[in-house]
């Protein structure tokens, strides 16, 4: 089992603000993180995978980076818009396992 | 091409019922996965088969929960007699590589499952 911590737990912005948030997770025998953005009732959608220390990944407004010595990865989403609402999941595995781990999410709310 | 579905979306069973949950994968995709969340925790994997194989059912709560892919499509998941604490979203996912950690894991919407 590993320990995987979202934060903050909700997020409330303005529409045009920019906002990040993390995922920390124990970097012994790290291998992969997925970040997940859902939306209740929906189907989570995949954003990134991330594997290499350093790594940055980006999809429009959004991007990511991975920091796998101290265990953490960061999402960033610039100019926030309202259909940016949802419950971001990160969910990272390591190498001496086949499953990964689901974080409870940070939910973020634009408000227009 | 149409994603992965899940039916029911919605299931009310009372406490001592049998639930069948059933998952239809992305066409090709020969891994398939279970995964729960209980409300106000995190999604929790409970099982993955390549094919018609369960690979990996390490994350499966007790005996009273069955998961079958019988020629290797779609899959069922059946509780039987259902607690309340199975409660939940049940959540499936399917991936078309080698069922690895840095798979795209592709979901479904859920069936949100209440036992009273």
């Amino acid at each position: 089992i590993l320990n995987v911590e979202q934060s903050p737990q909700s997020l409330h912005v303005q529409e045009g603000d920019s906002t990040n948030f993390t995922c920390s997770f124990p970097s012994s025998n790290f291998y992969a993180l997925h970040w997940y953005r859902w939306e209740t009732a929906k189907s989570p959608e995949a954003l990134f995978v991330m594997t290499l220390n350093g790594d940055e990944k980006k999809k429009g407004r959004i991007s990511a980076t991975l920091n796998t010595k101290e265990g953490y990865s960061y999402l960033y989403i610039k100019g926030s818009q309202p259909e940016d609402s949802a419950t971001y999941l990160c969910a990272p595995g390591t190498w001496t396992g086949n499953q990964f781990y689901f974080g409870t999410g940070t939910s973020l709310t634009v408000i227009p | 091409e149409a994603g992965v579905t899940q039916f029911p979306s919605h299931s009310v069973i009372e406490k001592g019922q049998t639930v069948t949950l059933r998952c239809d994968p992305i066409s090709g995709h020969d891994n398939l996965y279970w995964y729960r969340r209980v409300m106000g925790k995190e999604i929790k994997f409970l099982l993955h088969f390549v094919k018609e194989s369960k690979q990996d059912e390490s994350g499966m709560p007790n005996n009273r929960f069955l998961a079958e892919r019988t020629g290797g499509t779609y899959s069922t998941l059946k509780v039987q007699p259902a607690e309340l604490e199975d409660s939940g979203v049940y959540f499936c996912a399917s991936s078309q590589e080698s069922g690895g950690l840095t798979d795209t894991q592709y979901f479904g919407p859920g069936t949100r499952l209440t036992v009273l």
